[in-house]
């Protein structure tokens, strides 16, 4: 089985610019989850996809991100435009059945993404 | 909402040493707790979870203690080895489809 797949693994970008992250879940799993850590700290909670709507955007710092998950299939994280505070690596997650983060998440490497 | 606090956050031990790491939580309703371990260039990975109704889980080397009284779970690895080295993170949930609350993270190292 294919695990949680994020590209790119690395993007450094200019402070204004755009930047769309993408992540490719495990076939099936039906939760898709956005989470980042800025270094040092927390994992923390972005936001939390059932197959292709937003069960939950709480954790969204703010409308300069977007994330879409068209089809139910993979999701796309665009920040636009970038800010200095943005950096820290993005990291996906997948779960099979809602009620999964009883178990546990399956996680992707992650994108680090520095903005200078 | 939930406040996970955890330490240390670098522990350095030598090989075959004992390492501890000890995480509190603030929500007296959660209940799950996981343990991950992110390694190099890598995702976090679940190593292990203990629910409430249970004190202490066991696996192989690997520990967790859980004292709901006083909010706090711990994390023990026995006979660290240097394929141990990670950065180790916990977390908190109410279980069921609420989104566990992370601690910070513990990097740790252990020297041959």
């Amino acid at each position: 089985e294919a695990g949680v797949t994020q590209f790119p693994s690395h993007s450094v970008i200019e402070k204004g610019q755009t930047v769309t992250l993408r992540c490719d879940p495990i076939s099936g799993h039906d939760n898709l989850y956005w989470y980042r850590r800025v270094m040092g700290k927390e994992i923390k909670f972005l936001l939390h996809f059932v197959k292709e709507s937003k069960q939950d955007e709480s954790g969204m710092p703010n409308n300069r991100f977007l994330a879409e998950r068209t089809g139910g299939t993979y999701s796309t994280l665009k920040v636009q435009p970038a800010e200095l505070e943005d950096s820290g690596v993005y990291f996906c997650a997948s779960s099979q059945t809602p009620g999964q983060a009883n178990y546990g998440y399956t996680f992707g490497s992650g994108t680090r993404l520095t903005v200078v | 909402g939930e406040n996970v606090e955890q330490h240390p956050s670098t522990l350095s031990v030598q090989e075959g040493d004992s390492a501890v790491i000890k995480c509190t939580y603030s929500d007296s309703a959660s209940n799950y707790f996981p343990w991950y371990k992110q390694e190099l260039g890598k995702g976090p990975q679940l190593i292990i979870d203990i629910r409430s109704n249970v004190g202490e889980k066991k696996d192989q080397r690997i520990a967790v203690t859980l004292n709901k009284t006083a909010k706090h779970f711990s994390l023990h690895i026995t006979e660290t080895q240097p394929e141990d080295s990670a950065v180790y993170f916990c977390a908190a949930s109410k279980g069921g489809s609420y989104i566990p609350t992370f601690g910070r993270g513990t990097s740790l190292i252990v020297h041959p």
